[in-house]
């Protein structure tokens, strides 16, 4: 089955500095790959996701990019603000059905 | 449009008791999915649902964990005879089932004694 790899665990960043999480998979059948943010003691929130037939996906200062030949796939958050600090979760899903694989999340902090 | 809902919020059981968490999708949400989180860790799937249909259970535990999705109603994980180790927040998301954009529920946060 997809097994999803998270690199870093945690990231500290100062504010106004970019932060970038990677993350890798291992079924090369799959083909949309979501990423949530986490806030302490609430639920996860779907900020933006990204199909296989697109390589890159912007909204505002957040960013993904997909390299299907290597199967990674990265976030990038540009202007880092404290509100951003949270835990990040990449995951990946296959066409078969909508079983969704998680990574095991990055703790970034975001320094003032 | 509602979001996913869940309840309790808050459940506090006695080892042996048992413990019933409730889910009810988005409207027009078909397929349902309930993920474990315990405290800082990731989300460990544990079933999918389709109505009336149990989709994969891979990872639920076959012992002591069982999971629905009626034709009416909310979908519902029981855990009989829980035990500390089952001390947990307890997610479900939902989607449409054309797409797979899953929208998460608030949690139950079940607590051991």
């Amino acid at each position: 089955g997809e097994n999803v790899e998270q690199h870093p665990s945690t990231l500290s960043v100062q504010e106004g500095d970019s932060a970038v999480i990677k993350c890798t998979y291992s079924d090369s059948a799959s083909n949309y790959f979501p990423w949530y943010k986490q806030e302490l003691g609430k639920r996860p929130q779907l900020i933006i996701d990204i199909r296989s037939n697109v390589g890159e996906k912007k909204d505002q200062r957040i960013a993904v990019t997909l390299n299907k030949t290597a199967k990674h796939f990265s976030l990038h958050i540009t202007e880092t603000q404290p509100e951003d600090s949270a835990v990040y979760f990449c995951a990946a899903s296959t066409p078969i059905y909508d079983k969704v694989i998680f990574g095991p999340g990055t703790s970034l902090s975001v320094i003032p | 449009n509602a979001g996913v809902m869940q309840n309790p919020r808050h459940l506090v059981r006695r080892r042996g008791q048992e413990a019933r968490l409730r889910c009810s999708p988005m409207k027009g949400h078909s397929h349902v999915y309930w993920y474990r989180q315990l405290p800082e860790e990731g989300l460990k799937f544990m079933v999918y649902l389709q109505k009336e249909n149990i989709i994969d259970e891979s990872g639920m535990p076959k012992e002591r964990f069982s999971a629905e999705f009626p034709k009416e109603g909310p979908s519902i994980l029981r855990i009989q005879q829980v035990v500390r180790g089952d001390s947990a927040a307890y997610f479900c998301a939902s989607s449409p089932g054309d797409r797979t954009e899953q929208y998460f529920g608030p949690g139950t946060r079940l607590t051991v004694t």
